[in-house]
């Protein structure tokens, strides 16, 4: 089956810009959580969905925001860019009733400038 | 902040040695995960130790969860350069009600090289 799908792979943006991230999970997992990977912080969760609700949040902004819908795809959105939120940005979708174990994207790098 | 430590920072082995990471976590946890990941792209799941076991194997992987020192390892046997990348460990801490779904809590990771 299809894997955990993120769009775009790649994009540039200018600080004060926003940008929108997507996600397809693999059929059937109604479960989504987004990370943040940088060189510094490494990897940091931002936030998980499930059935349409957040159900946990991480240590961000509130320029860091997200939804799911009921397909189970699942967006997140980064207001007023700034030069530190250039990062790797992964998608993980697991399935309810699972022990936590996530399938991650390939993941979309986004550079702000 | 990351969950814990992980040492070493990098490694650098030849072929068909061994390769030992650690991993230190803080909080009481339910599980223990360890994940690969190949330059810049997705993590990819290894391994998962539950707080109750002590060792684990899976083919020429085998995981350590020693609960009282709050500290894991993962030994990949017979190295190949194919196994160059950055591994994770991740935890799944334990919280009122129930485990904290999605959420899992990274280590800043090794970065392993096996040269042919």
């Amino acid at each position: 089956k299809a894997g955990v799908t993120q769009t775009p792979r790649y994009l540039i943006k200018t600080r004060g810009q926003q940008v929108t991230l997507s996600c397809s999970p693999i059929s059937g997992h109604r479960s989504v959580s987004w990370y943040q990977q940088t060189p510094g912080q490494g990897l940091q969760f931002l936030f998980e969905y499930f059935s349409e609700t957040q159900r946990n949040k991480g240590n961000f902004p509130g320029r860091f925001s997200g939804r799911q819908f009921s397909n189970s795809r699942s967006e997140m959105n980064v207001s007023t860019l700034e030069l530190g939120d250039s990062a790797l940005y992964l998608c993980a979708s697991r399935r309810a009733g699972g022990a936590n174990v996530l399938t991650f994207g390939a993941g979309s790098r986004l550079t702000v400038l | 902040s990351q969950q814990g430590e992980e040492d070493p920072q990098a490694l650098s082995i030849q072929e068909g040695e061994n390769a030992t990471m650690n991993c230190s976590y803080k909080t009481s946890i339910n599980n223990l995960q360890w994940y690969r990941q190949n330059s810049g792209r997705g993590l990819v799941h290894l391994i998962l130790i539950r707080s109750n076991e002590r060792e684990k194997h899976s083919g020429r992987l085998r995981v350590t969860l020693d609960t009282s020192k709050k500290s894991s390892s993962l030994l990949i046997t017979a190295s190949r350069a194919a196994d160059t990348a950055s591994y994770f460990c991740a935890t799944v801490g334990t919280s009122v009600g129930g485990t904290s779904y999605g959420k899992l809590t990274f280590g800043q990771g090794t970065i392993l090289t096996v040269h042919p």
